[in-house]
């Protein structure tokens, strides 16, 4: 799986948007992104995932560059609620041997 | 109804104990996994069960035994435990084995003294 890089920690304003950044320069072409987050104390929660089309949900939106080599994590309007580790993770889908990889991820907090 | 549920939330527990943790999921899942989250918070796979069948295990210690009976419960026992054990486990599952949309319970908390 490709090796992904992320800032360890990162400040958003209550309302703001928060824009997470991933650095994935060895991704393949059959290898997802992913984004997870983790709030103190609770189990991971999955946000998002896309190849190569920019993807948005009801908690997020993912901006992958035409390259593939980067991406961004977009949560539009930050709440206190959403201060947790940001997980940003590539995987073959489909691959025989399944293993979602954890790296170290980047601490959010938002504040007031 | 919580999703993914794991028993005891807190364990603590002398060196040399026996101990289970017990998981169960009400989606419906097929894979279900055990991951350890050590105190610099990394967070990495054990075990991964798919239809009650082992598909990973991650160079996990022969003490630790997970234990499937039905695809809704996958539980992990711990025999002769050691201070290095403790940490937080989590329970997860996914739709089908390579799903990469799991679903974590809210973790078990082992301390061993």
């Amino acid at each position: 799986d490709a090796k992904t890089t992320q800032p360890p920690s990162m400040d958003c304003a209550e309302g703001r948007a928060a824009n997470l950044p991933c650095n994935h320069s060895t991704i393949s072409g059959n290898e997802y992104v992913y984004w997870y987050r983790q709030i103190h104390s609770q189990g991971p929660q999955y946000i998002i995932h896309g190849l190569k089309n920019n993807e948005t949900n009801e908690m997020a939106s993912l901006i992958i560059t035409e390259d593939r080599k980067s991406s961004t994590l977009i949560l539009p309007h930050a709440t206190l609620r959403d201060t947790a580790v940001y997980y940003c993770i590539v995987r073959v889908v489909g691959a025989g041997s399944y293993q979602l990889t954890f790296g170290k991820g980047t601490k959010l907090s938002v504040i007031p | 109804d919580t999703a993914v549920s794991q028993t005891p939330k807190y364990l603590v527990t002398q060196m040399g104990n026996d101990k289970s943790i017990k998981c169960e999921q009400n989606l419906g899942h097929d894979t279900m996994y055990w991951y350890k989250q050590d105190s610099k918070k990394f967070l990495k796979i054990m075990f991964s069960y798919n239809n009650k069948e082992l598909i990973i295990n991650e160079t996990v210690p022969n003490r630790f035994s997970p234990k499937s009976p039905d695809k809704a419960h996958l539980n992990l026992h711990i025999n002769s435990l050691e201070l290095g054990d403790s940490a937080v486990y989590f329970c997860a599952s996914s739709q089908a084995q390579n799903n990469e949309k799991l679903f974590f319970g809210s973790g078990t908390q082992l301390s061993v003294l």
